[in-house]
C-alpha cells in the first residue's frame, strides 16, 4: 500500500530534549515536505526537499532541522524543542515538486512540549 | 479524533444539497490549485487540482472554479453526503516553490 509513515504518533516531551519525528514513503518520491498545523493556522510548511541531498526552507523554519540522505527518509529534528514547538505535524510526498503533483499526507504526528 | 482547526469558518448544508467552500489565495504569480480534505485524526487527503491554465475542472462530484482576475478559489461538492463532513484546505504553488496553504474551511453535514 503506497503510503507516507510518521513516527511517533504522539509525543509528550519537555523543553530542551532533542528529539526526531522520523517520515518515510514507499511511494519513490522525489519530492518531500514538512508543516505543522496549528489551530487557526491551517497549515505551515515549515522545510521541503525536492531530492536526496536538497532541502529548502519553508515559511517557518525557525527550529527545525531535517536532512535527506535518501529518497525514502525525511526525519524532522528539534534540536531544542521549546513550548511555542507544541503542534500537529505533517510528513508529505509527491512524485516531484513540479506542477500537477499533489501531495500524499502521512497520519500527523502530535508534538507537546512542556 | 481532534479539532484541527478551532476557529475555522464553519459551512453547514443538508443532506442532499450542493456546497460550495470558497478560498481566497494570496499570490498572483501561483500557478498550480489543489483541494484537500482533512477527517478528523487524519491527514490532508488530495480532492482535486486545477492549473492556472484552467477556470474549471470537474471530477466526480466536485468542480473546481478558478478566478485568477480576484484571486479567488472555490470548490463545489454536489449531492453532499454525510461522509463529506471534514475540513476543506485550499492550497497554492508556484513552480517548484513553496506550497501555502489556506485557513481552512469546516463543512458539516446535515442528516
Amino acid at each position: 500500500e503506497a503510503q507516507v509513515t510518521q513516527n511517533p504518533r504522539y509525543l509528550i516531551t519537555v523543553t530542551g530534549k532533542k528529539l526526531t519525528v522520523t517520515c518515510s514513503q514507499n511511494m519513490n518520491h522525489e519530492y518531500m515536505s514538512w508543516y505543522r498545523q496549528d489551530p487557526g493556522l491551517g497549515l505551515r510548511q515549515i522545510y521541503y526537499s525536492m531530492n536526496v541531498e536538497v532541502t529548502d526552507k519553508g515559511d517557518v523554519p525557525e527550529g527545525y532541522k531535517v536532512s535527506r540522505k535518501e529518497k525514502r527518509n525525511f526525519p524532522l529534528i528539534l534540536e531544542s524543542p521549546s513550548p511555542n514547538q507544541t503542534s500537529l505535524y505533517f510528513c508529505a510526498s509527491s512524485l516531484s515538486g513540479g506542477l500537477g503533483q499533489p501531495q500524499h499526507f502521512g497520519d500527523g504526528t502530535r508534538l507537546s512540549i512542556l | 479524533g481532534e479539532s484541527v482547526g478551532l476557529h475555522l469558518p464553519t459551512l453547514s448544508v443538508q443532506e442532499g444539497d450542493n456546497s460550495i467552500i470558497n478560498c481566497a489565495y494570496s499570490n498572483s504569480a501561483s500557478d498550480y490549485f489543489i483541494w484537500y480534505k482533512q477527517e478528523s485524526g487524519k491527514g490532508p487527503q488530495f480532492i482535486i487540482d486545477i492549473r492556472s491554465n484552467m477556470d474549471k475542472r470537474q471530477g466526480q462530484r466536485v468542480t473546481v472554479l478558478l478566478n485568477k482576475t480576484v484571486k479567488h478559489l472555490s470548490l463545489q461538492i454536489a449531492a453532499t453526503q454525510p461522509g463529506d463532513s471534514a475540513v476543506y484546505f485550499c492550497a497554492e504553488k508556484t513552480s517548484y516553490d513553496k506550497v501555502i496553504f489556506g485557513p481552512g474551511t469546516s463543512l458539516s453535514v446535515i442528516p
